[in-house]
């Protein structure tokens, strides 16, 4: 089945440690998205990508860094500069040719790091 | 930059009852307008979209969406409310230009009583 897999699901992390989240594509998907969930605050945007070896910074990117190398893969490190890291982070996919299908977004189940 | 606003944290229907869950947003030019749904610990559903035309959306599982470009609002709704569609409800909008990235709101928690 086509989808999005995110891994690990749950991560512990001590202070000044950097982790890295996977998230993997087989959708055949050009643009990738990373967003961080916090109660109350909804998602909120960190970076994309809309091609490989291209991506954006949004809302919310300082301490954290992405790479593209696959159209595959779009793995977000969470680095020691990140001062509340602790969140529920979501991995999204989507087409980007036409106006009907661009950002319709597939999701991941999500990984939830929580800093010790 | 572009926004969304879900006023309120939580709305409570009785099943059977219809239910609203409104959605107001800003943006520079024309919209396009999005809710996804999310159940615990998941990541979120694909609901409806508008893009252009008709401003009555119908989506997934009976729930449809209006879009009114004079409040610039998308309320998202449903005629007979269901005990399975308690979950968490985010709008999210994008310009037809600019940043090709959708902006969510807050999210509603809709709890529907048997």
């Amino acid at each position: 089945d086509g989808g999005i897999t995110q891994s690990p699901k749950y991560l512990f992390r001590k202070e000044g440690q950097n982790v890295t989240l996977s998230c993997e594509q087989n959708l055949n998907h050009d643009a990738m998205y990373w967003y961080r969930q916090d109660p109350g605050q909804g998602l909120r945007l960190i970076y994309y990508s809309q091609i490989v070896n291209d991506f954006q910074k949004g809302d919310i990117a300082e301490g954290y860094s992405v790479s593209r190398e696959k159209k595959e893969s779009f793995p977000l490190t969470v680095t020691s500069a990140q001062k509340n890291p602790t969140a529920f982070y979501l991995c999204a996919s989507s087409t980007t040719g036409g106006v009907s299908g661009a950002n319709v977004l597939t999701f991941g189940a999500g990984s939830r790091l929580t800093v010790l | 930059a572009q926004s969304v606003a879900q006023p309120e944290d939580q709305v409570n229907v009785a099943e059977g009852n219809p239910l609203t869950v409104k959605c107001t947003y800003s943006v520079s030019g024309n919209p396009y307008l999005f809710w996804y749904v999310q159940y615990p610990n998941r990541g979120l559903q694909f609901l409806l979209k508008y893009i252009t035309g008709d401003n009555l959306v119908k989506g997934s599982y009976g729930f449809e969406a209006e879009f009114n470009k004079s409040q610039t609002s998308f309320h998202l709704k449903k005629p007979s409310a269901l005990v399975s569609d308690s979950a968490l409800y985010f709008c999210a909008v994008r310009p037809t230009g600019g940043r090709r990235a959708l902006t969510f709101g807050s999210g509603t928690r809709l709890q529907v009583q048997p």
